[in-house]
């Protein structure tokens, strides 16, 4: 059974970077048709997907944050990791790592996210 | 960019079936999932593929997806099954989409 742990300070002032490490465990980070995923959730909000890496590096981000985020893997520890920057109010919200299982056809990229951590939060105040 | 939507509330009795779709332009030519999310929890997919269950789930939670809207339907619902639910899809412009979500009440 796959696990995901997010880990990371509860607590980033203003114009600093948010920076979290997803664990995984349950299996090997590296194996199979998937990627790592990081969405997060405003208090009383809905789901914004944040972005995604595969295991070969390759990156994709929301273009509402592309220029803010970073996402790292680190196969050899299981882990992947976010930093987003110049963080605002506007960033607080409880975020979550997950593995995204997909396959490509005509249409595109099909994807799901079947693995989810527990969330953690994230206060952006001084 | 795609936009998906839902409900923001769904009400049903207890043993009854619940319907919560999902709107978006041609959304039958993508691929449905959808998520249950219980107060303090993390999302749990429910659906995928339109209409596939995950081990695990009860057969009371199906899925169907055609034109520009996609459903989630919950035969003989239980209080259990009181959460927000929403949908996701891919899409070439935006990636990954999320629905607005939908808070199911059991009366």
């Amino acid at each position: 059974q796959v696990q995901l742990q997010e880990s990371g300070p509860g607590l980033v002032k203003p114009s600093q970077t948010l920076s979290l490490t997803c664990t995984v465990s349950g299996g090997s980070i590296s194996s199979g048709s998937y990627y790592w995923s990081w969405i997060r959730q405003p208090a009383g909000k809905g789901l914004e997907w944040i972005g995604r890496i595969y295991t070969s590096g390759s990156t994709n981000y929301n273009p509402s944050l592309k220029s803010r985020v970073t996402i790292s893997v680190d196969t050899s520890k299981n882990q992947f990791s976010l930093k987003l920057s110049s963080v605002t109010a506007a960033d607080t919200a409880v975020y979550y790592c997950a593995r995204g299982s997909y396959y490509y056809d005509s249409s595109g990229i099909n994807d799901y996210f079947d693995y989810w951590g527990q969330g953690t939060l994230v206060t952006v105040s001084s | 960019s795609y936009v998906l939507t839902q409900p923001p509330s769904v009400s049903v009795a207890p043993g009854k079936t619940a319907r919560i779709t999902c709107g978006g332009n041609n959304i039958g030519s993508k691929s449905v999932h959808w998520y249950q999310q219980k107060p303090g929890q993390a999302p749990v997919l429910v659906i995928y593929y339109d209409s596939d269950r995950p081990s695990g789930i009860p057969e009371r939670f199906s899925g169907s997806n055609s034109g520009n809207t996609a459903t989630l339907t919950i035969s003989r619902v239980e209080a259990g099954d009181e959460a927000d639910y929403y949908c996701q899809v891919w899409d070439s412009s935006s990636d990954v989409v999320f629905g607005g979500g939908t808070k199911l009440t059991v009366l």
